[in-house]
Formats: structure tokens, C-alpha cells, sequence
């Protein structure tokens, strides 16, 4: 079935860092993959998405990876800030070319914890 | 522009009852998704709903149910509450076609006693 996973549970970082949270999935059929990063008690929050037709998408201070004959992506943040400090989940879907998949299917997360 | 808004953000239950959930999406989003988010856990899709049906489920019971109104808002309905059903809910939003963002609300928090 689908599935995505995560490499590392947990990723501990000084501030001012550079952060790169991995991301494994094992749907070929995918073709849009989300980041979402959740403080504590809060809901998902979106940070940056990247369609398969891409390998590399950049936003402020985040940037995403997508290498499809491994089927791994990565999500990386410049210069990690304490307020970056939360779990981290990517998220992969299937549009059907646009199509009427809203199915996201989540791995576990990783906890992102940037120390001052 | 308020984003997906969800209610109550608390609540608790006792085994056995029924709860409704509730959501507005985000202003101009037609599509809504829930989904239960247990701890330490990533979210897992129950289902979808456009133009007030029920168009994608998850792999979870009929127990579960919902409804879409007319101004696109949503709500979610637990029946028979079990232990188990303790989790946060999210509603998602998104505008349907193409590769719109999904954005998602803060939750509702269910313990079920």
C-alpha cells in the first residue's frame, strides 16, 4: 500500500544552522509531495510543496528535493531559528494530473529541536 | 482572510456517545478533508467532501460520517465513541483542480473517557 516514511526520528541542530530532514516514500504513482511543519497543539502548517515533474523548489530559507528514481525527498532550512524548532512531516499525494485526489498520506514526522 | 477554522478546539466524551466536529474552510476553498491525528502519530485521511457529498474515504468504520453544506463549511460525526477515537481532528481545505495548496485548520482535541 501506500506508504511514506521518515529517515530520522528526531534531528537536533544548533541555531543559525543548516537543518535537512529526509523523507522516503514507496508510491511511484505520486506526483505532488507536501511539507507541513506542526508546533505543539497546533494544526499542520504549510511550508513548501514540489510537484514530480520538479527535482528542486526553493522558498524563504527552505528548500525542497525530489529525487524520484530513489524515491527520497529532503526538505532543508538555512540558517535554522529557534522558532523552527517542531515535527516536520512530508506528505504525498496523488493529483491525477490535477484530478480529484485530496488523499494526503503522512509519515510519522520528525521532531526538529534547534538549540540557542 | 481568516484560514480553516475549526470547533471546539477541546472536548471530552464519554465511551459510548456521539460527537459532531465542526469546520469553515478557507475563504474561496470548495474541498474539505478530515482527518485523525492520533499522538505521536501523522495524520490519517477519513474522507473527502465536494459539492456536499462524500467523494473519497479512508479505511476507517461507518461509525465515522460527515456532511458538507451549501456555504462549503463541514462537519464530522464519531458515533458509538470508543476509547480509541481519543485524537486530534483536522479538517483540511483546499480549492478543487489543479495543484492547489491544502491548508489545514488548528484541530479539535477529543478524549474520550
Amino acid at each position: 500500500g501506500e506508504s511514506v516514511g521518515l529517515h530520522l526520528p528526531t534531528l537536533s541542530v544548533q541555531e543559525g544552522d543548516n537543518s535537512i530532514i529526509n523523507c522516503a516514500y514507496s508510491n511511484s504513482a505520486s506526483d505532488y509531495f507536501i511539507w507541513y511543519k506542526q508546533e505543539s497543539g497546533k494544526g499542520p502548517q504549510f511550508i513548501i510543496d514540489i510537484r514530480s515533474n520538479m527535482d528542486k523548489r526553493q522558498g524563504q530559507r527552505v528548500t525542497v528535493l525530489l529525487n524520484k528514481t530513489v524515491k527520497h525527498l529532503s526538505l532543508q532550512i538555512a540558517a535554522t531559528q529557534p522558532g523552527d524548532s517542531a515535527v516536520y512531516f512530508c506528505a504525498e499525494n496523488n493529483r491525477r494530473g490535477g484530478g480529484s485526489n485530496y488523499k494526503l498520506t503522512f509519515g510519522k514526522g520528525t521532531l526538529l529541536t534547534v538549540n540557542p | 482572510d481568516a484560514g480553516v477554522t475549526q470547533s471546539p478546539t477541546h472536548l471530552i466524551k464519554t465511551r459510548g456517545q456521539q460527537v459532531t466536529l465542526r469546520c469553515s474552510p478557507k475563504s474561496g476553498h470548495d474541498t474539505v478533508s478530515w482527518y485523525q491525528q492520533a499522538l505521536g502519530q501523522g495524520p490519517q485521511f477519513i474522507f473527502q467532501y465536494y459539492e456536499e457529498e462524500e467523494r473519497q474515504r479512508g479505511n476507517f468504520p461507518d461509525r465515522f460520517s460527515g456532511h458538507q453544506f451549501p456555504n462549503y463549511s463541514s462537519e464530522l460525526n464519531v458515533n458509538a465513541l470508543l476509547l480509541g477515537d481519543s485524537a486530534l481532528y483536522l479538517c483540511a481545505s483546499s480549492l478543487r483542480g489543479g495543484w492547489n495548496t491544502i491548508y489545514f485548520g488548528e484541530g479539535s482535541w477529543l478524549t474520550v473517557v
